[in-house]
């Protein structure tokens, strides 16, 4: 069965960085775009990003452009959300998730990331 | 950005009666290829979103039912024919049509 499951979260202060995973099994990860999206306590959904199934395309949300990056190793089934420059704002739970004709078929149990001092 | 806007925000609704979800998007959600990418996810409480509907009506592996999505170009709708305590939770539209990817402001349904 899919399973996704993200590690890396936790406590960090304003302006330093931060890399969360997630870890695929049970299809071929290297068939499928993948995506990073975060839910701040109490509230939606927001995407943040999206990576092609080789790694070759990558579209980011305007709020995390130019501090976070997505990457993939393929060869690890694994996907990266490499974050600098951290802002409280970006305070969440982040979720990846397989892509599916378009839609997010399989979600992991999310990663909490606090931006705190 | 496409603005996905859902109505009711809130939805109280009483067990074995339906429920119903509209999602609007801000410009039509054809794409180029001619898929309409329109999807609605289910979240219960302190648990991952679940994938219901795919491209406006096509119901997800393992999804009862009772679950049913349509309309087309700016108009959606997510349908449960007969609400079940395990329904509650919040619902949101999303549209893949356009990066980037835009979630409506989630529905909560919960139990008269």
């Amino acid at each position: 069965q899919v399973q996704l499951v993200e590690s890396g979260g936790g406590v960090v202060q304003p302006g330093r960085s931060l890399r969360l995973s997630c870890a695929a099994s049970g299809f071929t990860f290297s068939s499928y775009a993948m995506h990073w999206v975060r839910q701040a306590p109490g509230k939606g959904l927001e995407w943040v990003a999206v990576i092609s199934d080789d790694g070759g395309s990558k579209y980011y949300a305007d709020s995390v452009k130019g501090r976070f990056t997505i990457s993939r190793d393929n060869s690890k089934n694994t996907l990266y959300l490499q974050m600098n420059s951290l802002r409280a704002e970006d305070t969440a739970v982040y979720y990846c998730a397989k892509d599916f004709r378009g839609a997010m078929d399989y979600w992991g149990q999310g990663a909490l990331v606090t931006v705190s001092s | 950005d496409i603005v996905m806007t859902q109505t009711p925000l809130s939805s109280p609704v009483t067990l074995g009666q339906p429920a119903s979800i509209s999602c609007r998007s801000s410009q039509s959600l054809v794409h180029s290829d001619g898929n309409t990418y329109l999807s609605w996810l289910q979240q219960r409480p302190g648990q991952p979103p679940r994938l219901l509907i795919y491209k406006i009506s096509n119901r997800f592996s393992g999804v009862p039912d009772r679950f049913s999505g349509s309309g087309a170009g700016t108009d959606f709708t997510l349908k449960i024919s007969r609400v079940e305590a395990e329904d509650v939770g919040v619902y949101y539209c999303t549209q893949a049509t356009q990066f980037p990817i835009t979630f409506g402001q989630g529905t909560r349904l919960e139990i008269k």
